[in-house]
């Protein structure tokens, strides 16, 4: 079935630091592949998204490219700051509606 | 727009009580979800619905879990009995459309403990 795997957490780097959290999927069909983002006690929030291959989705200096030859949707920030502290949800969205997950990476941005 | 609300934002009971979880959707979306997040297994999928049908149930673990949509605007999840294992935060989260680009919105999620 359709999975989405990410680098495992707890990722902790200084502000200013570059970020990677890779994500690999495996679906059948042409899925959309979004980000979505979790701050503590809150529900998530979509953080960006890429419908088709080579689309880059991009939002508050965060960007992930969909790249359907490596399947995968890594998402990059340049200049990370202790506001981007949360955990970070890769998901891919099958042609049948479904929304799944991964499992998750835990980003803490220290001063 | 006031987003996908769900209620309450936190439950406590005894095991084997029922519990239920309410959700209201943003208004015009045709879908909705029910999600499950423990730290063991992350966010599952629980089931999701089309037009107030159940679409796909079959993150639904168990016979003590169930969930209907009488109309477009009111979801609910209902454990009964309640065991400590369902202890969780379920979110709810709603989308328009079924196209595969279009994003899912959460709600803010009801913490269940089961003592």
């Amino acid at each position: 079935g359709d999975s989405v795997t990410q680098m495992e957490g707890p990722v902790t780097l200084s502000e200013e630091a570059c970020l990677t959290i890779n994500c690999t999927y495996t679906a059948t069909g042409y899925p959309s592949l979004f980000w979505y983002v979790q701050y503590p006690g809150e529900g998530l929030q979509l953080l960006l998204k890429a419908t088709k291959a080579d689309d880059k989705g991009s939002n508050k200096g965060f960007e992930a490219t969909y790249r359907k030859e490596t399947t995968s949707f890594h998402l990059e920030k340049g200049s990370v700051q202790v506001s981007d502290s949360a955990v970070y949800f890769c998901a891919l969205r099958n042609q049948g509606g479904k929304l799944i997950f991964g499992q998750g990476t835990e980003l803490s941005v220290k001063p | 727009d006031a987003g996908v609300i769900q209620s309450p934002r936190h439950e406590v009971t005894e095991m084997g009580q029922e519990v239920t979880l309410r959700c209201k959707p943003i208004s015009g979306h045709d879908y909705l979800f029910w999600y499950r997040q423990t730290m063991m297994r992350g966010l599952e999928l629980l089931i999701y619905f089309n037009n107030n049908v159940p679409i796909d149930d079959s993150g639904m673990p168990e016979d003590r879990f169930s969930a209907k949509m009488p109309n477009a605007s009111f979801s609910t999840l209902k454990i009964q009995p309640s065991e400590p294992r369902d202890s969780a935060v379920y979110f709810c989260a709603s989308s328009l459309g079924r196209d595969s680009n279009s994003p899912l919105h959460f709600g803010n999620g009801t913490r269940l403990t089961v003592t």
